[in-house]
């Protein structure tokens, strides 16, 4: 148990829809980053946050938005969804900025149909 | 920007060692980490190098060549559980964690 929280494990809802999913970091971790894993892909980084300021965005697109709140809970929003977001998402941790080991939740499974 | 190339996938019998190589392009170097990921599960954190050199933990060990953009990944006596993805992901002074694809790595008994 990486101590890394992520709500829902599994999500199906149709294109056009939006959603959002949740993660809890490890306690005292102050960054947050979300990765998008689509099949037998590699994880591609979209956003970063440490104590509730974005640091570092990705290839994000603009349909996905992201924030971290004064808890240190983060929410990553998907709108107008297309059969393409379909993807493991991962919500990482880590305890300081740059040079430290992140620690993953178990991932959001998102289907588009 | 930051860049990182790996080979896509491995083979290797078990007992045997292997070697997963990494070239990595990245301004602002911040430290290269090694991660494994077995099939649909989150990737563990194997090893981090910031320094050149060598760093040994049990049957894994990474190595680290600043100046030629570089590591490796060894894995020593490999057991059929070692069967899984090898991410090398690296920071920038920016602050990005950006991964490589991952070499898929299957040990045969």
């Amino acid at each position: 148990d990486s101590g890394v929280t992520q709500t829902p494990k599994h999500l199906i809802t149709a294109t056009g829809q939006r959603v959002t999913l949740r993660c809890s970091p490890r306690s005292g971790d102050l960054s947050v980053y979300w990765y998008q894993q689509s099949l037998d892909q590699g994880l591609q980084f979209l956003i970063q946050y440490y104590n509730g300021e974005e640091r570092a965005k990705g290839n994000i697109l603009e349909r996905f938005s992201a924030q971290q709140f004064p808890d240190l809970h983060s929410e990553l929003n998907l709108s107008s969804l297309e059969l393409g977001d379909s993807a493991l998402y991962f919500c990482a941790s880590s305890a300081r900025l740059g040079g430290a080991e992140l620690f993953f939740g178990e991932g959001s499974r998102l289907t588009v149909l | 920007g930051q860049n990182i190339d790996q080979p896509t996938e491995m083979t290797a019998t078990e007992g045997a060692i292997v070697q997963i190589n990494c070239t990595y392009q990245t301004s602002g170097f911040n430290g290269l980490f090694w991660y494994q990921q077995h099939a649909g599960e989150a990737p563990t954190f194997l090893s981090y190098n910031v320094l050149d050199g060598l760093e040994e933990k049990g049957r894994f060990s990474s190595f680290l060549s600043r100046s030629k953009g570089y590591s490796y990944l060894l894995l020593k006596e490999l057991q059929m559980k070692d069967s899984a993805s090898y991410l090398c992901a690296t920071t920038s002074g920016t602050y990005k964690y950006i991964f490589g694809t991952g070499t898929r790595l299957k040990v045969l008994a």
